[in-house]
């Protein structure tokens, strides 16, 4: 079963805008992952928060965690062309299970 | 850039056929993992092995099935291909304990079958 669930299915910005998405899971969590797909490719990893972190940055990415609503959001500051691909939050419940991947994001930053 | 490689990454079959997608990585990773993509993006784990002859099955029930007699390969076979399989498949891995959890992907195989 889907653990995480992503929000909004698409969206779609101007090249310098910030993007913000949204993840929601159900189950208590070890860490939650963000990860990127380009078209037709694999998933790269992004960032990781761990549950007892609440936010995280890594140059133009920050992560917010809230553990008490279940919910997590990627944001992309002065987005560019270049960042359209999609986005997947992933969760587990400890380091000994697999991830869970949510359903994605698919942004588009349009120049 | 991760050194996991998958291949074919493009496949296109008849119905019936016999299919292994291979999947290697160089890291040394004890946990490899396959997962199924459908066009509407979204990931679902099929297998995984946490070492050498430890194999176990996902959350999507598959009738594909897969082998771990070394640590760096990860091959997944379809013993009778069929059109509901066709779909991208990912291969990742990740090491052991909670230093780096993430995942390193390939760069998938799309199969298609006729």
């Amino acid at each position: 079963s889907q653990q995480g669930e992503e929000d909004p299915q698409a969206l779609s910005i101007q090249e310098g805008e910030n993007a913000t998405m949204n993840c929601s899971y159900k189950t208590s969590i070890n860490n939650l992952q963000w990860y990127r797909q380009n078209s037709g490719r694999g998933l790269v990893h992004l960032i990781l928060i761990r549950s007892n972190e609440r936010e995280k940055h890594s140059g133009r990415l920050r992560v917010t965690l809230d553990t008490s609503k279940k919910s997590s959001s990627l944001l992309i500051t002065a987005s560019r062309a270049a960042d359209t691909a999609s986005y997947f939050c992933a969760t587990d419940s400890s380091g000994n299970t697999p991830l869970v991947f949510g359903k994605g994001t698919r942004l588009s930053v349009i120049a | 850039e991760a050194d996991i490689y998958q291949t074919p990454r493009y496949l296109v079959i008849g119905t019936g056929k016999k299919i292994t997608l291979e999947c290697s990585q160089t890291m040394g990773h004890d946990k490899m993992y396959w997962y199924q993509q459908d066009p509407g993006m979204e990931l679902h784990l099929i297998h995984y092995s946490y070492g050498v002859n430890s194999t176990e099955k996902g959350d999507l029930s598959s009738e594909s099935t897969v082998s771990r007699i070394r640590t760096e390969h990860f091959p997944l076979t379809l013993e009778s291909a069929r059109p509901s399989h066709t779909s991208q498949y990912l291969c990742a891995s990740s090491e052991v304990g909670g230093g780096r959890p993430e995942l390193f992907f390939g760069e998938g195989s799309r199969l298609t079958v006729l």
